[in-house]
């Protein structure tokens, strides 16, 4: 158990919808990232926070966001989802998101039908 | 850009038998870190071992250990004494830097081990 929870752990929708994701960091660590891993296109990082703020971001679509909260729990939010959004979405923790070891949650998969 | 590489996309080996598996790097980073993970069927990912790029000596932790061999930019993780709870998919990463202080992993396409009795 890495200390990351996510949830929920599995989750269908339907094309067009909006869903959120939901996570806590291990305790005391600042920054969470989120992963998303599909078959075409691999382990893509989305977007990193710390401490409540946007520190960087990837291959994040315009249709996905993210906030961290003071209680540093982070929601990655899904819109107008298409077929190719299914995946296997993850978040990781770190203590302070300069390169040390970031820690996975159990993911979320997401099925859009 | 930094890139990983995983040339193997799946391997056997016998248990109890000791198995690398391959991971190459591309980076103009004079500061990186390298990180492997494991995956199994359940799908949560697994941190086992970091080596930074400064570090002079192997990492190891336990059965795992990491053959860095920096002027070749390579970080293959070795498993010793393989069981059959080893069988898995494994992905090389890497600390990639975004700019100044921000980082995030870049993955390799992943290694499918499987370790047969």
């Amino acid at each position: 158990d890495s200390g990351v929870t996510q949830t929920p752990k599995h989750l269908i929708t339907a094309t067009g919808q909006r869903v959120t994701l939901r996570c806590s960091p291990r305790s005391g660590d600042l920054s969470v990232y989120w992963y998303q891993q599909s078959l075409d296109q691999g382990l893509q990082f989305l977007i990193q926070y710390y401490n409540g703020e946007e520190r960087a971001k990837g291959n994040i679509l315009e249709r996905f966001s993210a906030q961290q909260f003071p209680d540093l729990h982070s929601e990655l939010n899904l819109s107008s989802l298409e077929l190719g959004d299914s995946a296997l979405y993850f978040c990781a923790s770190s203590e302070s998101g300069l390169g040390e070891t970031q820690y996975f949650g159990p993911g979320t998969r997401l099925l859009v039908l | 850009a930094q890139k990983i590489t995983q040339t193997q996309p799946g391997m056997f080996v016998q248990e109890k038998e000791a198995v690398t598996l391959d991971c190459t790097y591309d980076t103009s980073d004079p500061s990186y870190g390298l990180f492997w993970y494991k995956q199994p069927s359940s799908g949560e990912m697994i941190f086992l071992i970091y080596q930074g790029s400064y570090d002079q000596q192997n990492a190891t932790e336990g059965r795992y250990s990491l053959n860095f061999q920096k002027a070749r930019k390579s970080a293959n993780l070795v498993i010793s004494a393989s069981q059959l709870g080893d069988s898995a998919m494994y992905f090389c990463a890497m600390s990639q830097s975004i700019d100044t202080g921000r980082r995030a992993l870049t993955f390799g396409s992943g290694t499918r081990l499987q370790v047969q009795p």
